[in-house]
């Protein structure tokens, strides 16, 4: 079946200090990627559509500048969270979208555990 | 947007028992799916089922489009069935994949 790879799974870093997060579509070609964010024990937000080559769509509340969406290929799309801070400690999860009208499935990632100190 | 709720919000349930779970939509959709979210975060698709009845084992699921709601039924619940359940919903304009509120599910030995 199809597998999406997210990476690193876990990260901490510095406040102030930037974040990469990869999303990898491993055995098929995504046509759009999302990312999703979740407090604890709270539901997953999603914060941006991204479509290979074009810019990323953000959701309403969503700074553009501060999350960074770069889908530079079918297969890959990263999130930098930029000069980050302890209020962006959270979980993020990635999933890749495939198919057309009537048959769009959903691949997610295994998300990433962001800690800024 | 569309809105998605769930409930109840948290259940516990003993081993063997059965529950069903509801999850509510403010609109027409294309896509419903019902995942499990372990506890460490990796989400499991159970179900996709933007109409009609499916089952899988012990867990079946059953949509009302054009009332707008959705049930998953879990039978003889087992330990590791504990963890969130979302059910989750996109409209085919966008195919954005929006998330319900979640159940907390704890099954107890």
């Amino acid at each position: 079946g199809a597998v999406v790879s997210q990476h690193p799974s876990r990260v901490i870093c510095k406040s102030g200090t930037s974040v990469k997060i990869e999303c990898r579509s491993l055995d098929f070609q995504a046509t759009t990627m999302f990312w999703y964010r979740q407090f604890p024990k709270k539901s997953l937000m999603l914060m941006a559509t991204s479509n290979e080559g074009s810019k990323a769509t953000y959701e309403q509340g969503v700074e553009k500048d501060k999350f960074l969406i770069n889908h530079a290929s079918l297969t890959l799309s990263t999130l930098t969270v930029t000069s980050a801070h302890p209020e962006d400690s959270s979980f993020y999860i990635c999933s890749a979208g495939e198919g057309s009208w009537g048959n769009y499935g959903y691949t997610f990632g295994s998300g990433t555990r962001l800690t800024v100190v | 947007g569309i809105q998605v709720e769930q409930s109840p919000p948290d259940l516990i349930l003993q081993e063997g028992a059965n529950s069903t779970l509801r999850c509510n939509f403010s609109d027409s959709v294309n896509n419903l799916q019902w995942f499990h979210q372990n506890p460490w975060g990796q989400l499991i698709n159970l179900f996709y089922i933007p109409s009609g009845t499916k089952q899988n084992g012990r867990l079946s699921a059953t949509t009302v489009a054009t009332e707008r709601y959705s049930l998953l039924y879990i039978s003889s619940s087992q330990t590791t069935d504990s963890g969130v359940y979302f059910c989750a919903v996109a409209k085919i304009a966008t195919n954005k994949l929006i998330f319900g509120t979640g159940t907390l599910l704890a099954v107890q030995p």
